[in-house]
């Protein structure tokens, strides 16, 4: 079965600090994931796809198939990084995209 | 470009009855999902449309059901509501293999 965890439920750091949001995943086939983001009373976004491989806002994810992992990284923490942040997985073929219950990160000034 | 637009923006529905949610995609979006979040939980795949057919159901049962129209547009309709179903309905558009466009949300309580 298909299965995104995201084991932390709120990640408080300072501003300018490194962090990282953890994101496992259980799926058999080769799996498309994406990171999401929602900013106070905004909607949620897509921030990035581990296609792409690109570096969003400071923000990267590296997809390891070996620990079936997908975390967030960025090097420094600004306040304006504080949001819901949701792991998802889109199974082979493209239909159903899985999300994971979201951690909340608060960049602390 | 809008992006993806939901209407209502709140509903309150009493036990039983129906409810239709309505979702327009951003432009040039052909493809629409529906999920259902719910407090402090990640949003929950309901099913999917794509030229006018679900394509993929996830675990909802069949009073939950759906309808996608020539413009792409989508509706949402779930029969005899349970005051499990309040929650925050969410429409999300892409064309492709494009990462997914969110509206943001009807808010529905079932009273």
């Amino acid at each position: 079965a298909q299965r995104v965890t995201q084991p932390e439920k709120l990640l408080s750091v300072f501003k300018g600090a490194p962090v990282e949001l953890k994101c496992n995943y259980s799926y058999s086939g080769s799996p498309e994931l994406f990171w999401y983001v929602q900013y106070s009373r905004q909607r949620l976004q897509l921030l990035l796809r581990h296609i792409s491989r690109e570096s969003i806002k400071g923000f990267t994810a590296d997809l390891n198939k070996g620990e079936t992992s997908f975390h967030l990284k960025k090097p420094f923490a600004q306040e304006e990084d504080s949001a819901m942040y949701y792991c998802a997985l889109r199974n082979t073929g493209g239909f159903k995209t899985i999300f994971g219950a979201g951690t909340r990160l608060f960049v602390k000034a | 470009d809008a992006g993806v637009t939901q209407s209502p923006t709140h509903l309150i529905k009493t036990r039983g009855q129906q409810v239709t949610l309505r979702c327009s995609p951003k432009s040039g979006h052909d493809t629409v999902s529906w999920y259902q979040q719910a407090l402090g939980q990640g949003p929950q795949f309901i099913f999917q449309y794509y030229e006018e057919e679900e394509r993929q159901r996830g675990n909802f049962p069949d009073r939950f059901s759906g309808h996608q129209f020539p413009n792409y547009s989508s509706e949402l309709n779930v029969n005899a509501l349970l005051l499990g179903d309040s929650a925050l309905y969410l429409c999300a558009s892409r064309t492709g293999g494009s990462g997914y466009t969110f509206g943001s949300g009807t808010r529905l309580t079932v009273v």
